[in-house]
Formats: C-alpha cells, structure tokens, sequence
C-alpha cells in the first residue's frame, strides 16, 4: 500500500519553515526520504528506522513515530535550493520486502 | 565513482517496437531496482535485484515487460511490444544493500511510444 503524504504542494517564502507528513496503514520497519528537482533522478535525504528516531540534516530534519506508523519532514529556513518534490518512501517489516513510494509533495519556494 | 549510468537517455519509439533500456549500477552494490516515473502513477517499483536474482517483480504491469540481470553490474529492462502507455521516465537505482541503504538514482531514460 502506497503511503499518504500531505500536503500535495506547498508554497513558502525564503526563510519560511515546511512539514511534509507521511502515513501507512501498516506497521513500517524504515522510511526513506528524497528530493527530487525537475527533470532529475531523486536524491536521497535520509532513512529513519524504527524506534522514533529523529535525523537532520542542516537545516532539514525527520522524525518517525513506528506506533502512529508516520514521519514528518521538517524544513526550517527554507532555501531556493530546497525546491523540488519531496517523497516518503516506505518499507515493512519482512526482509524482504520492499520500498514503497508516496506520490509526492511538490514544494516551490519564492524569493 | 561515475554513479549509476543509464542507456539511452531519451527513446522515442513506434508502437509494437521492442525496447530495450540498460543500466549499470554503482560497482560493489548488490541491490538493484527499476522504477517507471508517470504523472499519473507517480514513482512505481516494477523490480528489484538481490545479488543479481529477482526478488520481488510484483511491480511489473504486464507481460510484455521483462528484466534481467546477467551479472552484477548490468541490468535491462525491456518492452516487448511497446504501447504509448508505456510512456514514462524509466529510472534504475542502486544500493549497498535492500532496505536500509539508500539508493542511489541513474539519470534515467525517457521513453516515448507513438
């Protein structure tokens, strides 16, 4: 089951803050989050695993609740450069399984 | 390292052509993945590789597709006979491992069937 990111899109200022949310409908093992700018591959920005852990990046962090089986983005100052279509991808439990994509939050920032 | 190479990067086919995109993925990772870029469907997994075996193809939409992996550092994807929906970005990606490793993205081909 793909997972549910909101919002669809979003538009800040320079210097405004974001959060891009991610949900399953099942228990999660990981999720994965990446940008992709138009007309490029995506890029990878982080992976959170089990246990509520939370990770940053300069000024982009992620927490990820397993009980809730949620994980938000978190863009503080927001940048130019951080425009693009941000996606969750998540993954299950089995060994095997594998990452499942969100359909995306398209984020434009303005000067 | 050069990354993930895809080829070609643009193809623009007849309907009922077959189609035959290549990837070479980052020397010494083991994990291998095709994805399709649509608007409509968005990123859709159709397979991925574990030390060049399939492992899940549950993503492949129909027969006409197919995937190999004959050794570890090259992949093809191809469509036989090709349809205009089967237009799309067609991305390979890579990791160390499947799961908890990232992946790393090749350029990605676009295809366009007419």
């Amino acid at each position: 089951q793909q997972p549910v990111q909101s919002p669809q899109a979003v538009i800040l200022r320079e210097g405004e803050d974001a959060v891009i949310n991610c949900s399953s409908s099942k228990a999660l093992y990981s999720v994965h989050w990446y940008r992709q700018k138009h007309g490029e591959a995506p890029v990878f920005l982080m992976i959170l695993l089990k246990g509520g852990e939370q990770k940053g990046h300069e000024k982009i962090s992620a927490s990820f609740n397993e009980k809730k089986q949620q994980s938000s983005l978190y863009l503080t100052a927001s940048q130019l450069s951080y425009s693009g279509t941000y996606f969750c991808g998540t993954e299950g439990h089995s060994s095997a399984s594998k990452i499942i994509f969100g359909s995306g939050t398209r984020l434009s920032i303005r000067p | 390292d050069a990354g993930v190479i895809q080829s070609p990067r643009h193809e623009v086919t007849e309907m009922g052509q077959e189609v035959t995109l290549r990837c070479k993925p980052i020397s010494g990772h083991n994990s291998l993945f095709w994805y399709r870029q649509t608007m409509m469907r968005g990123l859709e997994l159709l397979i991925y590789f574990n030390n060049n075996v399939p492992i899940d193809d549950s993503g492949m939409p129909e027969d006409r597709f197919s995937a190999k992996m004959p050794n570890a550092s090259f992949s093809t994807l191809k469509i036989q006979p090709s349809e205009p929906r089967d237009s799309a970005v067609y991305f390979c990606a890579s990791s160390l491992m499947q799961g908890i490793h990232e992946q790393y993205f090749g350029p990605g081909t676009r295809l366009t069937v007419t």
